[in-house]
């Protein structure tokens, strides 16, 4: 099956930094790509969808100016963190849609620890 | 309400027995749904979709819709002790995109 990568699987930052998760479709081209947020215990939480080359569409309560998405190429969309604090602390997962067959393939996910 | 939503469980069956999950959604205009199987830690493997009312089976696994009820279920027989883990409903909101909504889960636990 096609396979999404995501990169970092996990990482541990200082409050106030910034941090960059990369989603990358490795044998496919992904015209759209969606970033989610878990917390433990708890189910993913849709954040934003990724378009290559427009603009990504958050959804209702997720900050763009914090969670800083782009999607420059169709195998590869980005996720910043900006000034992350600890409650930014949670599961990273992305999924991309395959151009063909429409259908999501998720990534492994990235957990991300604020200290 | 939430769009989708589901037991959380824990659910306990004995090995080859039948695990039932339940899923219901809000949304009346949703045309594809979805079960994924994830393991704690790692992120959700899709199981099986489902886009017509009545079952579909695939191997152990027996998904049913009935679309009037807004009702979704899964049916894994003989039930393994690998089988245990968190078992997420997932919804499409209607929108041109796989808009993905997901249920918070079902804890499945398959004890030998």
């Amino acid at each position: 099956g096609a396979v999404v990568s995501q990169h970092p699987s996990w990482v541990i930052c200082k409050s106030g930094t910034s941090v960059k998760i990369e989603c990358r479709s490795l044998d496919f081209q992904a015209t759209t790509m969606f970033w989610y947020r878990q917390f433990p215990k708890q189910s993913l939480m849709l954040m934003a969808t990724s378009n290559e080359g427009s603009k990504a569409t958050y959804e209702q309560g997720v900050e763009k100016d914090k969670f800083l998405i782009n999607h420059a190429s169709l195998t590869l969309s980005t996720l910043t963190v900006t000034s992350a604090h600890p409650e930014d602390s949670s599961f990273y997962i992305c999924s991309a849609q395959g151009h063909d067959t429409g259908e999501l393939f998720f990534g492994e996910g990235s957990r991300l620890t604020v200290l | 309400q939430k769009e989708v939503e589901q037991n959380s469980g824990p659910l306990s069956v004995p090995e080859g027995a039948i695990a039932s999950l339940n899923c219901t959604y809000s949304d009346r205009g949703s045309q594809s749904f979805f079960w994924y199987r994830q393991y704690s830690g790692k992120s959700p493997e899709l199981i099986m979709f489902i886009y017509s009312n009545g079952d579909k089976e695939d191997g152990r696994f027996t998904a049913q819709l009935n679309k009037a009820s807004q009702y979704v279920s899964l049916l894994i027989r003989d039930s393994q002790p690998s089988d245990s883990a968190t078992y997420l409903c997932a919804v499409n909101r209607a929108g041109g995109y796989n808009k993905l909504i997901f249920g918070a889960g079902t804890r499945l636990a398959v004890h030998p």
